[in-house]
């Protein structure tokens, strides 16, 4: 298996426009997770999915940031309109027994 | 969830064993310890997990004490490769509990030749 796939692996925007992250979870894995790392910060849970459906979206920051999960093979993190604090490494992560995680290996996120 | 203390810093020479601590004094009944890693510029790795018992895979070594106040994970043979930051998380391993790990600051091994 090739893991979790995550793109693009980096992304450089301008403040205002709208990013979108995406998730492709290990096969058979019904959980997917995504995180945000920053050094101030650490590693954060943003929102976690069960058999597509969220189930805990309490970390989301705020209402510029929305996640989809529209099959088990795909996940969405969307941020609209982007800000400067919002730079981050943002990790998708899949499971099937959590809390035994698989993490991709991020999208490194510049706002400017 | 139980907090967990770890040193910010190690070392540990190649081919050495490398002996990480984790202090979790209020760990509860049915609390387990979990071991990630994350080396630089990639997403955290699951390396082992236990309640009690002590356990080892392919990976490591997760030795718990018998008052289970605290922890060591052992990597048996370091190498260069092993050189990141080790967390220890303490969660409680129920379904419909949520999965916010606390991941910490962790400890950060420097492996040297």
């Amino acid at each position: 298996d090739a893991g979790v796939i995550q793109s693009p692996r980096h992304e450089v925007t301008e403040m205002g426009q709208e990013v979108t992250l995406r998730c492709k979870p290990i096969s058979g894995h019904d959980y997917l997770f995504w995180y945000r790392q920053t050094m101030m910060r650490g590693l954060e849970l943003l929102i976690y999915f069960n058999n597509n459906v969220p189930i805990d979206d309490s970390g989301m920051p705020e209402d510029r940031f929305s996640a989809k999960m529209p099959n088990a093979s795909f996940s969405t993190l969307k941020i609209q309109p982007s800000e400067p604090r919002d730079s981050a490494v943002y990790f998708c992560a899949s499971s099937v027994v959590p809390p035994k995680l698989f993490f991709g290996s991020g999208t490194q996120l510049s706002v400017l | 969830d139980a907090k967990t203390t770890q040193p910010p810093s190690m070392d540990c020479a190649e081919g050495r064993a490398a002996n990480l601590p984790c202090n979790h004094s209020t760990i509860s009944g049915n609390e387990y310890v979990y071991w990630y890693r994350q080396i630089h510029s990639q997403g955290p790795q699951y390396i082992i997990h236990g309640l009690k018992n002590n356990e080892t895979n392919e990976m490591a070594s997760l030795i718990i004490t018998e008052d289970r106040k605290s922890s060591t994970l052992i990597l048996p043979h370091a190498t260069l490769r092993d050189t990141a930051v080790y967390y220890c998380i303490v969660r409680v391993d129920l379904s419909n509990s949520g999965y916010a790990l606390n991941f910490g600051k962790g400890t950060s091994l420097l492996v040297t030749p």
